[in-house]
């Protein structure tokens, strides 16, 4: 059974980049078919898609953020991560990752980490 | 401001029907399948179901989905307290070329 689990400083100053972490266990992330995404949710705001990488190193980004963000692979420790450049308070955030299923018919997010929070703060 | 739009608030009392529906555009939910993720505060969001209305093993067959046109719907059946938590959905748009989700929509077991 695939998991998911998210790391990274929880504290950044304005204009740092954040920098976090996602660990796979119970599979592998070369596996085809899969993508593997990044989604934030601001305090008592909504689900944001940030964006994803295929195992070949593909990616789409959200163009709200496309410019700061920048999601990679590391294949040997089975991780992927997102770097957001230049935060600012609006950045505050839950950050989740997730599994991004993609088939000729459909997509889906069907295993999410448990979330890490994020706060930008001077 | 969202792409899809999803009324803020829905509630029902045990053992009702509920609806929560979702309105977008022909980039989007009229041109690619729907998914709805329920979230309860503090926990990760998960799948309750994908191209438009099926259900991932371990979902309840209370829950159902449909899709016309440029909107979305989930039906909920037999209304249970578990149930209260915050539904989005959420489709790929072709304009965008991301994954887009809906404002969500706080369910409210009375």
């Amino acid at each position: 059974q695939v998991q998911l689990q998210e790391s990274g400083p929880g504290l950044l100053k304005p204009s740092q980049t954040l920098s976090l972490t996602c660990t796979i266990s119970g599979g592998s992330i070369t596996r085809g078919g899969h993508y593997w995404s990044w989604i934030r949710q601001p305090a008592g705001k909504g689900l944001e898609w940030i964006g994803r990488i295929y195992s070949s190193g593909g990616t789409n980004y959200s163009p709200s953020l496309k410019g700061r963000v920048t999601i990679s692979l590391d294949t040997s420790k089975n991780q992927f991560s997102l770097k957001l450049l230049s935060v600012t308070a609006a950045d505050t955030a839950v950050y989740f990752c997730a599994r991004f299923v993609s088939s000729s018919y459909y997509y889906a997010m069907d295993v999410w980490g448990q979330g890490t929070t994020v706060t930008v703060s001077s | 401001q969202s792409v899809l739009t999803q009324a803020p608030s829905a509630s029902g009392t045990p053992g009702q029907r509920v609806t929560i529906s979702c309105s977008g555009s022909s980039s989007n939910i009229g041109s690619n399948s729907v998914q709805w993720y329920q979230h309860l505060p503090g926990t990760a969001p998960k799948l309750l179901m994908f191209n438009n209305n099926q259900r991932p093993s371990g979902v309840p067959d209370r829950f159902s989905g449909s899709k016309s046109g440029t909107s979305a719907s989930l039906a909920i059946g037999g209304l249970q307290s578990e149930d209260e938590a915050h539904y989005y959905c959420a489709a790929w748009d072709e304009s965008l070329n991301g994954m887009i989700f809906g404002g969500g929509t706080k369910l409210t077991v009375l």
